[in-house]
């Protein structure tokens, strides 16, 4: 029972330059979230999902972009990444609006 | 606009003795406020929910309080052990009127033996 699988699990970029980070759950849960962490921030909401085919912009979302083609699959997008994107970056899904989040356990990504 | 502070940043107390979190939060009492758990280099991992008309919800050694008045959640863990050593965040449950999960920024536990 895989739940929430995150990839790639580390990744170093150079300003500019951009990248896709995958989450893909096997729940069958409509709702899909994406979270970047940082020391002292907390978990702070980029783009989330209420479906398939349909997005939303969170509290953090410039310089991101999101798709949500399948069910299954939530793809963050860096366009040009910049040094402040450095983070761990949580994927996160739920079945129903009030349910809680299942996690994946991240990506950390450095922006040098 | 919404805010969540969870008290201490860092909680150490001896094994067997029962620890208790604060989650404090301003303006609008969220219909459900939620307790998750995180161990270094992995995902929040979720442990309890509270609705606004429950005052207290256990789960083996697990106790939430909920106080809408106060504007306040504890989170109490009883006969604590080293294994419960690590990052509590409680989130409160906007989806549907704020739209978001808002999350604190977590207090960490230690449990020494």
């Amino acid at each position: 029972n895989a739940g929430v699988t995150q990839t790639p699990k580390f990744r170093v970029l150079k300003t500019g330059q951009s990248m896709t980070l995958l989450c893909a759950q096997d729940m069958n849960h409509e709702y899909m979230y994406w979270y970047r962490q940082d020391p002292g921030m907390g978990l702070r909401l980029i783009h989330y999902s209420v479906g398939e085919g349909t997005t939303a912009k969170g509290e953090v979302p410039d310089g991101y972009n999101v798709s949500r083609l399948k069910k299954q699959n939530f793809l963050l997008g860096l366009e040009s990444a910049a040094p402040s994107q450095t983070s761990v970056y949580f994927c996160a899904s739920s079945s129903i609006l009030h349910s809680p989040l299942h996690f994946g356990n991240g990506t950390r990504l450095t922006v040098t | 606009s919404q805010k969540i502070e969870q008290n201490s940043e860092a909680l150490n107390i001896q094994e067997g003795k029962t620890a208790t979190l604060t989650c404090n939060y301003t303006n609008y009492s969220p219909a459900y406020l939620q307790w998750y758990r995180q161990d270094p280099g992995r995902g929040p991992v979720f442990l309890l929910l509270i609705r606004e008309n429950e005052k207290e919800k256990r789960k083996e050694r697990l106790k939430v309080t909920f106080d809408t008045t106060l504007k306040q959640s504890l989170f109490h863990i009883t006969a604590s052990q080293p294994a419960d050593s690590a990052t509590y965040l409680c989130a409160l449950d906007m989806r549907g009127s704020q739209g978001n999960l808002i999350f604190g920024k977590g207090t960490k536990l230690s449990v020494k033996p």
